[in-house]
């Protein structure tokens, strides 16, 4: 079942462009994520947004910025592409209501692969 | 800062071979642990999960143990797949709330299974 769905699944395009991403869930959470998954090095937090008027940088945060527009969609967007971009960008969510010790598990979409020339 | 290392791969195995990925940790605190799998062509699933020592995790024949006197996570599974065959990914997440709410990954580990 899709979840936590991502469009495109794969995009090519050149340096230079404006690219956005987006993100959509139905599970009802309040936390979304964007991550980049690069061979090798496993996935790096790009922005993270804990409810609509709540977004926060990652590790690698820049050139890229986010947008949530509602608490089911989060969009990320690369202003001006470059080739070191190329990658599959994971989007996550999280429901922040199981607290009290218990886990905040993380659910993700299919991912989208980005390729920049 | 936090961090997850585990075992580089590629790992290949024959099907009902033993499993083990390393994985070790660094945080302050007990985090809490976790394994993800990544299917070809898919994102992330969580795999199992474990949130204080000596806790066991397990789900679909694979375990972990988290082992706060080696700060370890290994994963385990008796007698593996053809269709187990995928990347697993190690992470942790640090207790205290608020903005620490995030996953830290290891590299991921490739796995494959053959017939």
């Amino acid at each position: 079942d899709a979840d936590v769905t991502q469009t495109p699944r794969n995009r090519i395009t050149k340096t230079g462009k404006r690219i956005m991403l987006e993100c959509s869930q139905t599970k009802g959470h309040d936390r979304m994520y964007w991550y980049r998954q690069d061979p090798g090095l496993g996935l790096r937090l790009i922005y993270y947004s804990f409810d609509v008027k709540d977004i926060n940088k990652g590790e690698i945060s820049d050139g890229y910025s986010v947008s949530r527009q509602a608490q089911a969609k989060f969009s990320l967007s690369l202003e001006s592409a470059i080739p070191n971009q190329t990658a599959l960008y994971f989007c996550a969510t999280s429901d922040s209501a199981r607290t009290g010790g218990r886990i905040h598990e993380q659910f993700f979409g299919p991912g989208t692969r980005l390729t920049v020339l | 800062g936090n961090s997850v290392t585990q075992m580089e791969g590629p790992v290949t195995l024959s099907e009902e071979a033993f499993l083990t990925i390393n994985c070790t940790y660094t945080a302050t605190g007990y985090p809490s642990l976790f394994w993800y799998v990544q299917y070809p062509g898919e994102g992330l699933q969580l795999l199992l999960k474990a949130t204080k020592a000596d806790d066991k995790g397990s789900n679909k024949g694979f375990e972990a143990t988290y082992r706060k006197e080696t700060t370890s996570f290994h994963l385990e599974k008796g007698s593996v797949q053809v269709s187990d065959s995928a990347v697993y990914f190690c992470a942790l997440m640090p207790r205290g709330g608020g903005s620490n709410y995030k996953l830290t990954f290891g590299k991921g580990t490739l796995l494959t299974v053959n017939p």
